[in-house]
């Protein structure tokens, strides 16, 4: 089964500065998620893109997919403290499959 | 709506006890998901369930672990016997299209 892989592991920026983190697969995907997790909480869906959408935005996020390359990004334009958070890509092969979650990115947001 | 309610949030145990972790899915979602999370292994799929019924159990680490759903409103998620190695944070989530709605989570530390 396919596995999104984030890149960066962990990512420490300053408040107000932007955050990039990228998503890799393997196989065709009928969508791409990116999901946030709080320390100690579940996860929060932020986004969903089509594999016929190349870009998305949602307030303060952008969300990129390529499907040549089988990446997505994922940016957080101007981030405050409160971003601080891990961040998850999860793909689906169909409409009706269960997501397949990457093992994240840490972000560290300083004040 | 309330949202997925997990319980209990905390559980600690010793080796070799019966542990058994409760979710109760959102109203109207036909999708349940029951994830295991560790530093180690990240988010791994489990089980899921399609109209209360398992669909996919391949995730289930072994004889150890069961799982069911009685309804539309409740599920279970059950070790018997537990190992310290099935310490982890266990996550219920539901769907009704792809987005995935998740639980607080139950930490589960089997001594």
């Amino acid at each position: 089964s396919q596995q999104g892989e984030e890149d960066p592991q962990a990512l420490s920026i300053q408040e107000g500065e932007n955050a990039t983190m990228n998503c890799s697969y393997k196989t065709s995907i009928n969508n791409l998620q990116w999901y946030r997790q709080n320390s100690g909480r579940g996860l929060v869906h932020l986004i969903l893109i089509r594999s016929n959408e190349r870009e998305k935005h949602s307030g303060r996020l952008r969300v990129t997919l390529d499907t040549s390359k089988k990446s997505s990004s994922l940016l957080i334009t101007a981030s405050r403290a409160a971003d601080t958070a891990s961040y998850f890509c999860a793909t689906a092969d169909s409409g009706n499959t269960p997501l397949v979650f990457g093992k994240g990115t840490r972000l560290s947001v300083i004040a | 709506d309330a949202g997925v309610i997990q319980s209990p949030r905390h559980e600690v145990t010793e080796m070799g006890q019966e542990v058994t972790l409760r979710c109760k899915p959102i109203s109207g979602h036909d999708y349940l998901f029951w994830y295991r999370q560790t530093m180690m292994r990240g988010l791994e799929l489990l089980i899921y369930f399609n109209n209360n019924v398992p669909i996919d159990d391949s995730g289930m680490p072994e004889d150890r672990f069961s799982a069911k759903m009685p309804n539309a409103s409740f599920s279970t998620l059950k070790i018997q016997p537990s190992e310290p190695r099935d310490s982890a944070v266990y996550f219920c989530a539901s769907s009704s299209i792809q987005t995935q709605y998740f639980g607080p989570g139950t930490r589960l530390t089997v001594l």
